[in-house]
């Protein structure tokens, strides 16, 4: 089946314009992370929607950041005003179960950069 | 709070055997392992869950001490395939942020 699709694969952009990544997680999944990777980095964890729970949105790193997920599928993380630290590769994830109770499922992310 | 991994870099040979390991400060309900290559995303390796549930591949396999909020990767007879940076991911016991936080990697490279 399907996996976990990520659009677009790559966004250049100028700073201060907005940008949004699009995920569609695999069917049925209940659960979706998005993580952010700068380049040699590890996986920086941003925010996490499971049903109709609230999302944790604990890791977003500042309010120029947001996610929303319609109809419990596709998700779009929107960044506002870019900045060049915003540059990185954007990892959606999905997940059949929440809590951590099932294995994530990575798409192949999107690579932000911003000039 | 992302979990603590150790040793940051392995060289082995290939053949040898390597042990990767994974802390937390807080409670832990479930500890996750993935793979990543370069260029390519984490692929799934293991779940242990409190309570002892194990889930994951037959060739790869791990502990998880409760007590001690410890995991630990076992890679026996390495291969040149198990080249890569390995990530542990944590989620806490205890409610609150469900999030799956990752440590900062472990990068395995096995030489001929």
């Amino acid at each position: 089946g399907a996996g976990v699709s990520q659009s677009p694969s790559n966004k250049v952009t100028e700073k201060g314009k907005d940008v949004e990544l699009r995920c569609d997680p695999i069917s049925g999944h209940t659960a979706l992370y998005w993580y952010r990777q700068s380049l040699g980095q590890g996986l920086e964890f941003l925010i996490y929607f499971q049903g109709n729970s609230a999302p944790d949105k604990s890791g977003l790193p500042s309010d120029r950041f947001s996610a929303e997920r319609t109809g419990g599928s596709v998700s779009t993380l929107t960044i506002q005003r870019t900045q060049q630290e915003d540059s990185a590769v954007y990892l959606c994830a999905s997940s059949s179960a929440g809590h951590g109770g099932s294995p994530l499922h990575f798409g192949n992310g999107t690579r932000l950069t911003v000039t | 709070q992302q979990p603590v991994q150790s040793p940051q870099a392995v060289i082995l040979r290939e053949g040898e055997d390597a042990v990767i390991n994974c802390s937390s400060s807080k409670a832990l309900y479930s500890v996750h392992w993935y793979r990543q290559k370069h260029g390519e995303a984490p692929v799934f390796l293991m779940i242990l869950l409190k309570g002892g549930e194990q889930k994951g591949h037959e060739k790869i396999s791990a502990s998880f001490n409760e007590k001690k909020q410890q995991s630990s990767l076992y890679l026996t007879a390495s291969q040149l395939s198990y080249s890569g940076t390995y990530f542990c991911g944590t989620v806490y016991s205890g409610g609150g942020a469900d999030g799956l936080t990752f440590g900062k990697g472990t990068h395995l490279i096995i030489q001929p």
